[in-house]
């Protein structure tokens, strides 16, 4: 089983740093998202991570440790648009070795304040 | 490609109907998933496919809840009986097997009210 933990809501001034946090516990690991909510809207990728280290992507970076099932993501220069829902998801593996479903953590609001 | 199309967007039902959503992928993509929202809650899987076969459903699918497939393009979700815990945004995504399989795109989600 999956069990997916990130923080439920964060505030962030505009222009300033912010660091998602994520920790999971997996049966069986092929690779983690992190993916963009807006109210209402459906998610949109942000990040693939499957091995240690760090990914960046313009002003989003996402980093993974395998030992420690954690994994952030880090938005820098934040602008208002990026108020959304953050959502940290796993991906396990099949025993037949093929990539699987994706498995949710309940998100992190984050409000970007003037 | 106009990416993952689902319909209806919204559907409010009284309790006991049936209710069916369609979702059409992105063309070419062999893998198919279907997810359920609540308010406040990350996406729980509900059941994927990849080409016609269901390869995995959740334990959250009860007996009133069935999913097609059947010529491994556009898929149905129906649901029967209708409950009003069943209020949420169904959303649908796919993806390849294998490439870009590390992304998987969903549809603008379909919401569904029960009274």
């Amino acid at each position: 089983g999956q069990n997916i933990d990130q923080p439920t809501e964060m505030t962030a001034t505009e222009g300033a740093i912010v660091q998602i946090n994520c920790t999971y516990q997996t049966s069986g690991f092929n690779g983690l998202f992190w993916y963009q909510q807006h109210a209402g809207e459906a998610p949109t990728f942000l990040s693939y991570n499957v091995l240690d280290g760090l990914e960046e992507k313009g002003r989003f970076s996402s980093f993974l440790s395998r030992s420690k099932g954690y994994s952030y993501l880090l938005l820098k220069e934040l602008q208002m648009k990026d108020s959304a829902s953050y959502l940290c998801a796993v991906r396990d593996r099949v025993n037949t070795g093929t990539a699987s479903k994706l498995t949710f953590g309940t998100g992190t609001r984050l409000q970007v304040t003037l | 490609d106009t990416g993952v199309s689902q319909n209806p967007r919204h559907k409010i039902t009284k309790r006991g109907q049936n209710v069916t959503f369609r979702c059409d992928p992105i063309s070419e993509h062999n893998r198919l998933y279907w997810y359920r929202q609540t308010l406040g809650q990350g996406p729980e899987f509900l059941t994927y496919f990849q080409n016609e076969a269901q390869l995995e459903k959740s334990r959250l699918l009860s007996d009133r809840f069935s999913a097609e497939r059947p010529k491994g393009s556009f898929s149905t979700l129906e649901i029967q009986r209708t409950e009003q815990g069943d209020s949420a945004m169904y959303l649908c995504a796919s993806s390849l097997a294998k490439g870009d399989g590390n992304t998987i795109y969903f549809g603008e989600g379909s919401w569904l009210t029960v009274v």
